[in-house]
Formats: structure tokens, C-alpha cells, sequence
């Protein structure tokens, strides 16, 4: 099937913003998620949106869904360090206990 | 409350052997997945139990298999390991409902075949 599509890295200045692009595939998928691995361990949820929503905003997490285009974006306010991971979009294109997850994109963190 | 724990967290098999790995999920969740992660292909649905009955499948070969047992405590099976079962394999609970899906990940069994 189709995959969902990331780009692969992104390099950015501690206090700047990061925007991290995703294109998922099902435009029926009902939930479109964002999750983040730090090195050795697992996913760890950071946000999700509601596929009849256009933006959904979490602390220094802003989510925009453009449906038409089945575009899925997370900005990341003042990155920190700490934000230094892996970050996957995924969709829930076959029932929301099985996901369709991208390849994944590697924000670095430059102090 | 404790999150997700797997077993084991590493472990390297040779080809042809056959490995069993293990999933707790968080207390009163009654859905565990279990997903293989490659640097190749990335994050691959293996399967997904809930109440003891296999309720989705992934694409892979009969050789992967698993089950779940009353407490919801899930193990999988890999058979006649190929060097390419070399993986990150996590599990992921969830109450199972059908909401918002948010899954908890434990941090994972690295399976390295020689």
C-alpha cells in the first residue's frame, strides 16, 4: 500500500521553532497522530488530531491538518534539547489499534 | 501506575532458531499490539489482541505469531529466524475502545539474529 511520507531530517537552533511535515495516505483515517522516540526507547504520544479539525494547539505543540491535501504538520515553539528525537506521524487507516505510521524524521537540537 | 514492560530488552538468536517475546501492558488496558521497527522499513503492524482473540494482522509470514492471555499479558513468537527478523520489536497497550487510540509503547525487545 502507500506509505506515509516524511522527510528525513531536520537540524535546528535551541529557541527556535521546528516544523515537521508529514503526508498521510487515507483520507477517511479519523485520527492523525504525532509521536516522538528518544534514543533506545519507545513512542511516546505527543499529540493527536481530529480529522474534522483544522489545528489543534498543545503548549508549545501546534498541529494543522490540511485534509485536502492530506498534510499533517507539527511546530514545535522553542525547541529545547530535550526535543532532540525521532518524530513519526501516523494515521489511523485501518482501525485505531493498527496504525500506519511514516518513516520517521530526526530533529537534532543545536545548543 | 507502571507502564508497558517487555522482555526481554535485548537478546541475539542465530539463524533458524525461534524466539518468544514478552508484553505487560498498563493495568485495565485489554488491547496489545505489537509492531517490528527496522531502519529500512520503519514501523510495521505486526498484530493486535484484545481479550485473548487476535483481532487485526499485519503482512507478515505465518512464521510471527502471538497470543494473549487472561490477565492481557501478550507474548509473540518468531520461528526459524531469517537474519532480516532483525529488529526493534515494541508493544503497545490501549484500553482497546474505539476512541481516540492513543497507545502506550514499552521500550521495546532488540532482536539481533546472526
Amino acid at each position: 500500500g502507500e506509505d506515509v511520507e516524511q522527510s528525513l531530517f531536520l537540524s535546528v537552533r535551541e529557541g527556535d521553532s521546528s516544523v515537521i511535515n508529514c503526508t498521510y495516505t487515507d483520507s477517511s483515517s479519523t485520527y492523525l497522530y504525532w509521536y516522538k522516540q528518544e534514543p533506545g526507547a519507545g513512542l511516546q504520544l505527543l499529540t493527536y488530531i481530529f480529522s474534522n479539525m483544522d489545528m489543534k494547539q498543545d503548549q508549545r505543540l501546534t498541529v494543522l491538518l490540511n485534509k485536502k491535501d492530506k498534510h499533517l504538520s507539527l511546530r514545535i515553539a522553542d525547541t529545547q534539547t530535550g526535543d532532540s528525537a525521532i518524530y513519526f506521524c501516523a494515521e489511523d487507516r485501518y482501525g485505531n489499534n493498527r496504525l500506519a505510521f511514516g518513516k520517521g524524521n530526526q530533529v537534532v537540537v543545536i545548543p | 501506575k507502571a507502564g508497558v514492560t517487555q522482555t526481554p530488552r535485548y537478546l541475539i538468536k542465530t539463524r533458524g532458531q525461534q524466539v518468544t517475546l514478552s508484553c505487560s501492558p498498563i493495568s485495565g488496558h485489554r488491547s496489545v499490539s505489537w509492531y517490528q521497527q527496522t531502519p529500512g522499513q520503519g514501523l510495521q503492524f505486526l498484530f493486535e489482541y484484545f481479550s485473548e482473540t487476535q483481532r487485526n494482522k499485519g503482512n507478515f509470514p505465518g512464521r510471527f505469531s502471538g497470543r494473549q492471555f487472561s490477565n492481557s499479558r501478550s507474548e509473540m513468537n518468531v520461528s526459524t529466524l531469517e537474519l532480516g527478523d532483525s529488529a526493534l520489536y515494541l508493544c503497545a497497550s490501549s484500553l482497546g475502545l474505539e476512541d481516540t487510540g492513543e497507545l502506550f509503547f514499552g521500550e521495546g525487545s532488540r532482536l539481533t539474529v546472526l
